[in-house]
């Protein structure tokens, strides 16, 4: 079974700091890993995906993220938050022998940046 | 957002009634698939799918019935059987072609029972 923990509910983090939102997985072959932002009343975006290669992959307004096999992590992180960056972070899993099946979802973790 | 449509953006309905939650796509994806949203749940698959005539039920199908009549359409809709329809519901799809296909989004549908 494939399964995504965010174990954060909420981070905090003041404007200009670096910001790291956590994400941890499960599956049996080798993962396929995404990340999304949704900000209220509105769809998911679509930030970045980790394939295969580079572990540390980049994605759009600036957000980065490190896969880590032996810690079976993804985090997703940004050198330095912006208040724009508030909203609700999304990991999600699919793993390779799965074939077309729908992503597997974190329950989110609201980021909150303050000025 | 782009590519994906839902319609309406808000629904009001009364208790006993069904309704019919509309998502289309211009991407020329096979896959869709319906997720609901609630406050500290995270998403949940409703339905899914794969290709047109065809698809699966999700996590939590009890209440709802979809269709796939066309590759560009997949309507949801909320039957008076689901206990508790008051949430946001999201319409996904992607290429259908791999597992590395990237799920895009539409954006929502918030559904209200008064």
């Amino acid at each position: 079974a494939q399964s995504v923990a965010q174990p954060e509910d909420q981070v905090n983090v003041a404007e200009g700091n670096p910001l790291t939102v956590k994400c941890t997985y499960s599956v049996s072959g080798n993962p396929y890993l995404f990340w999304y932002v949704q900000y209220p009343n509105r769809g998911l975006q679509f930030l970045l995906k980790y394939i295969t290669g580079d572990n540390l992959v980049k994605g759009s307004y600036g957000f980065e993220a490190e896969f880590n096999k032996s810690q079976t992590s993804f985090h997703l992180k940004k050198p330095s938050a912006l208040v724009s960056d508030s909203a609700l972070y999304f990991c999600a899993v699919r793993d390779e022998n799965s074939g077309n099946t729908p992503l597997v979802f974190g329950k989110g973790t609201r980021l909150s940046v303050i000025a | 957002d782009g590519g994906i449509t839902q319609s309406p953006k808000y629904l009001f309905r009364k208790e006993g009634q069904n309704v019919t939650l509309s998502c289309e796509q211009n991407l020329n994806h096979d896959a869709m698939y319906w997720y609901r949203q609630d406050p500290g749940q995270g998403l949940r698959l409703i339905y899914y799918s794969q290709i047109v005539n065809d698809f699966q039920k999700g996590d939590i199908a009890e209440g709802y019935s979809v269709s796939r009549e066309k590759k560009e359409s997949f309507p949801l809709t909320v039957t008076s059987a689901q206990k508790n329809p008051t949430a946001f519901y999201l319409c996904a799809s992607n290429q259908g072609a791999s597992s590395t296909d990237t799920q895009y989004f539409g954006p929502g549908t918030r559904l209200t029972v008064l």
